[in-house]
């Protein structure tokens, strides 16, 4: 049970450049969430989705794209990377629900130049 | 409006005393789930404890505490006895219907357990 994994760990790129960064879940949780954490911000959620096929915007979803194909799976993609999308990004799942916590992977740093 | 607040920047204590981390949140809903995480040096997000809305006694695990005060909506995370991998990040969240299920943290407080 790997419970919520994240690729790649470290990433640099020039602005302009596209990518994505994956996630993956193996607890068959609905509900999956993308932020971004900040220094003195704590953590914006960008993203998120409660099922395969569905996604909404957060609050801070500008420069950003999800979909969600299937349960395990929650890709964030850059479009054109900016120095201001500089941040560690952070995956998370749960069950649905206000008393389920959600599960973090490991994060994402990415340095746009 | 922010929903949750976390006035402590910044905090220190003395090895092996007791530390209160201050949480107060803003909703409207009447159920809610409330959520303490710890962030230390190493980054990872790492759940400490929850606090239901209608939970009638306040959240425990093991060293963790919850001051819940429903009423002045507060959710003070007390940690006894700290220790020095005490030292971290800690976030209070979240959880509401009205918010779409999804989580709002407060900015956090930088606890430092001083040997």
């Amino acid at each position: 049970n790997a419970g919520v994994t994240q690729t790649p760990k470290f990433q640099v790129l020039k602005t302009g450049q596209s990518m994505t960064l994956q996630c993956a879940q193996d607890m068959n949780h609905e509900y999956m969430s993308w932020y971004r954490q900040d220094p003195g911000m704590g953590l914006r959620l960008i993203h998120y989705s409660v099922g395969a096929g569905i996604t909404d915007q957060g609050e801070v979803p500008n420069g950003y794209n999800v979909s969600r194909s299937t349960t395990e799976d929650f890709p964030l993609r850059l479009l054109s990377a900016a120095p201001s999308q500089t941040s560690v990004y952070f995956c998370a799942s749960s069950r649905q629900g206000p008393k389920e916590t959600q599960y973090f992977g490991p994060g994402t740093r990415l340095l746009v130049l | 409006a922010q929903k949750i607040t976390q006035t402590q920047p910044g905090m220190f204590v003395q090895e092996k005393e007791a530390v209160t981390l201050d949480c107060t949140y803003d909703t409207s809903d009447p159920s809610y789930g409330l959520f303490w995480y710890k962030q230390p040096s190493s980054g990872e997000m790492i759940f400490l404890i929850y606090q239901g809305s209608y939970d009638q006694q306040n959240a425990t695990e093991g060293r963790y505490s919850l001051n819940f005060q429903k009423a002045r909506k507060s959710a003070n995370l007390v940690i006894s006895a700290s220790q020095l991998g005490d030292s971290a990040m800690y976030f209070c969240a979240m959880r509401e219907p009205s918010y779409g299920q999804n989580f709002v943290f407060g900015p956090g407080t930088r606890l430092s357990v001083l040997p």
